[in-house]
């Protein structure tokens, strides 16, 4: 079963950059990572999705290497705004043998001013 | 683009009763999810329907819970009857389309989410 690694709290002062790195070591060929941002009261938000090198977008910068079993999350000039929890995604066989993206329990960002 | 919307926003009963949560997906959009999501935890999926037939539901507690989509496009879902470890926030996602090939690729929309709390 595929499944992610990621630290479970950072915390950043505002204008850093912040780097949040997953692990997928089990990640399926043909599989992408994805990135979800969730603040509080709210529901999931996508963010990023890539499948190697680098993905660039207005929000933020993701970063496969060659082998895919880790990924980085990039966050360029965070703010107080980007504190929130960030999920990592890679797919996964459910129970019923469906192929799913499983959240695990994510990274929790704290940014202080 | 108006969102997914979920009603209510909040809700509280007691253990034992029932309780029924509601969802309007994206206009278009084929498939649907319900998550339940514990504080501190990530969503975890409890069904997802394509259209209206159910795709995957194995980790629904089909004791107690229940849910349907009948006309392919609204979703509800039900508890009966409800116990304190079902408190929690039910969230609903939907997405334009599910073909097996394109499942790394999909992409989900959420609703705010319905927050319970069993008493």
């Amino acid at each position: 079963l595929a499944k992610t690694t990621q630290p479970i709290s950072m915390d950043s002062y505002e204008g850093q950059e912040v780097n949040i790195t997953c692990s997928h070591n089990n990640i399926a060929t043909n599989d992408y990572i994805t990135w979800y941002q969730q603040f509080p009261s709210q529901g999931p938000r996508f963010i990023i999705q890539g499948y190697k090198t680098k993905v660039t977008n207005e929000v933020a910068s993701l970063f496969i290497p060659a082998d895919r079993k880790s990924s980085t999350l990039s966050l360029p000039r965070v703010s107080l705004s980007d504190t929130a929890v960030y999920y990592c995604l890679v797919g996964d066989i459910s129970g019923a043998g469906s192929y799913q993206l499983t959240f695990g329990k994510g990274t929790k960002l704290s940014v202080i001013p | 683009e108006a969102g997914v919307a979920q009603s209510p926003r909040y809700k509280i009963i007691e253990k034992r009763q029932s309780v029924a949560f509601w969802c309007n997906p994206i206009s278009g959009h084929a498939t649907l999810y319900w998550y339940q999501q514990i504080l501190g935890q990530g969503p975890k999926l409890l069904i997802q329907f394509q259209n209206n037939g159910v795709v995957d539901d194995s980790q629904l507690p089909k004791d107690r819970f229940s849910a349907e989509r009948l006309k392919g496009v609204d979703s509800t879902l039900k508890i009966q009857p409800a116990k304190l470890e079902d408190s929690a926030v039910y969230l609903c996602a939907s997405s334009l389309d599910r073909q097996r090939s394109e499942v790394t690729n999909e992409k989900l929309f959420f609703g705010s989410g319905t927050q319970l709390s069993v008493l």
